[in-house]
């Protein structure tokens, strides 16, 4: 579904410490998950995708998971970095990449 | 490699008035979007082109929004006439399956309506 109000859930993490978000899709349909980044004043930005043919994909410092059967997604940063800092979306796809279904957010900040 | 252009990067006009975004996705890349993200909530489709063909604009409110790929490369989207909800940031994307499908956004427009 879509996201209402301009209240995101904030996560707040320690510089060095791993970070984890989580996102909770909505059509048990989809078949393709990604996450973006998106900064302020910037446009979203490819982090790390996943098919729902799997249920972990590791990249660099980022892992993503995915859950079927409660229809959970998480990503995972290690070591998370200043520049980690934006608000992080999770966006799922019924015809891998077509119609994709953006969530509602969650603003990561990164205290040094 | 160049990512998706788009201008203007901010446009202030009147409720009622007309205003027109400009896209240039990366090269190569057939399938365009157009999304609108309002502030604290994740971008939402637009519409959707394959090429020059419209794929998907079914959340396109048409009687006011209007968008065109003539030469299957540079999309326009025009708002006749704009409303105080139209502000907002309006990002075009563009994917290949080439490059695996993978979904990249432009900068945005941002658009304030008063």
């Amino acid at each position: 579904g879509e996201s209402v109000g301009l209240h995101l859930p904030t996560l707040s993490v320690q510089e060095g410490d791993n970070s984890i978000i989580n996102c909770a899709y909505s059509n048990s349909a989809s078949d393709y998950f990604i996450w973006y980044k998106q900064e302020s004043g910037k446009g979203p930005q490819f982090i790390i995708d996943i098919r729902s043919n799997m249920d972990k994909r590791q990249g660099q410092r980022v892992t993503v998971l995915l859950n079927k059967t409660v229809k959970h997604l998480s990503l995972q940063i290690a070591a998370t970095q200043p520049g980690d800092s934006a608000v992080y979306f999770c966006a799922e796809s019924v015809e891998y990449g077509n119609k994709l279904v953006f969530g509602a957010g969650t603003i990561l900040r990164v205290k040094s | 490699e160049a990512g998706v252009a788009q201008s203007p990067r901010y446009k202030i006009i009147e409720k009622r008035q007309s205003v027109a975004f400009w896209c240039n996705p990366i090269s190569g890349h057939a399938t365009l979007y157009w999304y609108q993200q309002i502030l604290g909530q994740g971008p939402k489709l637009l519409i959707q082109f394959q090429n020059n063909g419209v794929v998907d604009d079914s959340q396109l409110p048409k009687d006011r929004f209007s968008a065109e790929r003539l030469k299957g490369v540079d999309s326009t989207l025009k708002i006749q006439p704009a409303k105080l909800e139209d502000s907002a940031v309006y990002l075009c994307a563009s994917s290949s399956r080439l490059s695996g499908n993978t979904i990249y956004f432009g900068e945005g427009s941002w658009l304030t309506v008063v």
